[in-house]
């Protein structure tokens, strides 16, 4: 699977904007942008996922570059409960074979009150 | 509730011991997912199952095994624990074998003392 690269850590003013970026310069023209968050003491979620164009979700918005070597998750109101560690995941479309979600370190995203 | 259903939550035995973990996927989905997840690791994928089918493999230890009935649920089995298999153990779900929107359940924390 394609690496991609994550800021360890972020921090982000209570219902303030944030972009947390991603890099994935080796993506492959099949391969989906996946984000899940994991909030403390819990398993990891589901937010977006997107292809080519941008998308937006009760959650988040995803921007993908047109190069498609970088994508933003933006969370457009930040709430404290939005404190988490964001995971990019990119993930192939119809590999035909069992594909499981891999894991890097994600970002640490903080919320300040 | 996620609709991925782990149990137990909370799990504490001695070195040496086996405990089972099980996991009840959400309804309609195929695959079931387990991860590990330790304070110095992250997430790591240890298997997977498809309809009964194991298909495809990660950093599961030999001393680790898991199964997948009929009904769906999903049961992974630790033996000999070790004071480093102390760790959440995650079961995620999803619609099938390419299917993307993985739903992970809560975890269960094993203690192993």
């Amino acid at each position: 699977d394609a690496k991609t690269t994550q800021p360890n850590s972020m921090e982000s003013n209570e219902e303030e904007p944030v972009h947390l970026p991603c890099n994935h310069s080796t993506i492959s023209g099949t391969d989906y942008i996946h984000w899940y968050r994991q909030l403390p003491s819990q398993g990891p979620e589901y937010v977006i996922h997107g292809l080519t164009s941008n998308v937006n979700n009760r959650m988040a918005s995803l921007a993908i570059a047109e190069d498609r070597k970088s994508s933003t998750l933006i969370l457009h109101r930040a709430t404290l409960r939005d404190a988490a560690v964001y995971y990019c995941i990119l993930r192939q479309a119809h590999s035909g074979s069992a594909r499981q979600l891999t894991f890097g370190s994600g970002t640490q995203l903080t919320v300040l009150p | 509730d996620s609709g991925v259903t782990q149990t137990p939550k909370h799990l504490i035995t001695a070195t040496g011991q086996r405990v089972t973990l099980r996991c009840s996927p959400r309804s309609g989905d195929l695959s079931v997912y387990w991860y590990q997840q330790s304070l110095d690791q992250g997430l790591q994928f240890l298997i997977q199952y498809y309809n009964g089918e194991e298909r495809a493999k990660g950093n599961i230890l030999e001393r680790f095994s898991a199964q997948q009935f009929p009904d769906l649920h999903s049961e992974l089995n630790l033996s000999s624990l070790e004071l480093g298999d102390s760790a959440l153990y995650f079961c995620a779900s999803s619609v099938g074998i390419t299917g993307y929107g993985y739903t992970f359940g809560s975890g269960t924390r094993l203690t192993v003392v």
